[in-house]
């Protein structure tokens, strides 16, 4: 069964503090993995699609990276403006079509 | 850029009254999706189309029916609507399967 797991669950940082998200997976046979950004009362807005190990994307303070287990969204210098849930999903050749969701992660910027 | 738009934004209901959630996109995208997004569930698929003429059952489709009207439009019909369905609803659509989906700003929905 293909699954998800994003962690932390929750992320504090100060603004400039850099950090990483993490988002575990198990596929059977990978066809994409893909960041979503979502704000409050929004729905999720896409940031990046990833489809081998080794690949990177990257935007603005955003770095998203993939190996065969996991991928990473690098946060660089962090702003307030970068508060929100990212979230992470999962497209497998067994489930054409679907989408397989982790619970995300709420990352909170003090300036 | 309208993109995703869906209709109506929030709902109250009562147990065994239904509704048609609606939804339209103007990208000229072939795929279409219903999410329904819980606290501690994360966002889980109910049903999809993977183009016009088309619908496919995803993680939850109990208790819900959906239509492919034309290639815009995608609508979601609740029954008889029970509490458990309590949630806010999402649609996306995508150029074709596999392709990052965008999606609305949501449904929120409550059933007493």
């Amino acid at each position: 069964e293909d699954q998800v797991t994003q962690s932390p669950e929750a992320l504090r940082l100060q603004e400039g503090e850099s950090s990483s998200l993490n988002c575990s997976y198990t596929v059977s046979g990978l066809r994409g993995l893909f960041w979503y950004r979502q704000d409050p009362g929004k729905g999720p807005e896409f940031l990046f699609t990833l489809y081998s190990a080794g690949e990177e994307k990257e935007k603005e303070r955003l770095k998203a990276t993939l190996t065969k287990k996991e991928s990473f969204l690098h946060i660089t210098a962090p702003k307030p403006e970068d508060s929100a849930t990212y979230l992470c999903a999962v497209q497998g050749s067994s489930n054409t079509g679907k989408l397989i969701f982790g619970q995300g992660t709420t990352l909170q910027v003090k300036p | 850029n309208a993109g995703v738009t869906q209709t109506p934004k929030f709902q109250v209901l009562k147990t065994g009254q239904s509704m048609t959630l609606q939804c339209a996109q103007d990208m000229n995208h072939n795929s279409m999706y219903w999410y329904r997004q819980d606290p501690g569930m994360g966002l889980r698929l109910i049903y999809y189309s993977a183009s016009e003429g088309t619908t496919d059952k995803g993680e939850v489709p109990n208790g819900y029916n959906v239509s492919r009207l034309n290639k815009r439009e995608f609508s979601l019909r609740l029954e008889s609507a029970a509490p458990s369905q309590t949630s806010v609803y999402f649609c996306a659509s995508s150029e074709t399967v596999g392709r990052p989906q965008h999606f609305g700003d949501g449904t929120r929905l409550s059933i007493l």
